[in-house]
């Protein structure tokens, strides 16, 4: 059974200081993985998809990088307004439609 | 572009109730996902439609849970009797089905407390 798992489970930052987040995947033949995020109260807002080993992917603060067993997304000099869950995904290795199978995320708080 | 609506978005009710959950995809996406989110996890899919035929429901609880997508729109999502362990977020999502792997977007969600 494919395996997604996050690391830390909560992270708290201060404005500006830089750090990264960890998804380690056990599926093989990785035909993609998905970050996105989560504010309290609402559904994921999807952010990246990355689709090979050595990819990278950026979006304002955010960068997300994928190796062959896991994916970091780099926060870089965080605001309050990145403060929510980030949680990554992977859909199955072969068949299985695209069901995707979630992480249990990673809480981030960004303090001023 | 309007996103993916779900209704409603709190529902209360008692332990053996019954509960339905509605989701209308983004406009065009011929793929319609359900899933389960308990409080502190991440998603789990319930059951996926392609157009209005099931792809996967390997993980739906079918003594109690049932879903449909009549016309390949929009879906039903059925709860019938409810249990505690069913309190959790509902959460629809859809893509558009073009693509060997597809961007799933999601709904706000319905959340469900069973007491």
């Amino acid at each position: 059974e494919d395996q997604v798992t996050q690391s830390p489970e909560a992270l708290r930052l201060q404005e500006g200081e830089s750090s990264s987040l960890n998804c380690s995947y056990t599926v093989s033949g990785l035909r993609g993985l998905f970050w996105y995020r989560q504010d309290p109260g609402k559904g994921p807002e999807f952010l990246f998809t990355l689709y090979s080993a050595g990819e990278e992917k950026e979006k304002e603060r955010l960068k997300a990088t994928l190796t062959k067993k896991e994916s970091f997304l780099h926060i870089t000099a965080p605001k309050p307004e990145d403060s929510a869950t980030y949680l990554c995904a992977v859909p199955p290795r072969t068949g299985g439609g695209n069901k995707l199978t979630f992480g249990t995320g990673t809480q981030l708080k960004v303090e001023l | 572009e309007a996103g993916v609506a779900q209704s409603p978005r709190y529902k209360i009710i008692e332990k053996r109730q019954s509960v339905a959950f509605w989701c209308n995809p983004i406009s065009g996406h011929a793929t319609l996902y359900w899933y389960q989110q308990i409080l502190g996890q991440g998603p789990k899919l319930l059951i996926q439609f392609q157009n209005n035929g099931v792809v996967d429901d390997s993980q739906l609880p079918k003594d109690r849970f049932s879903a449909e997508r009549l016309k390949g729109v929009d879906s039903t999502l059925k709860i019938q009797p409810a249990k505690l362990e069913d309190s959790a977020v509902y959460l629809c999502a859809s893509s558009s089905g073009s693509f060997h792997i597809d961007t799933q977007y999601f709904g706000p969600g319905t959340r469900l407390t069973v007491l």
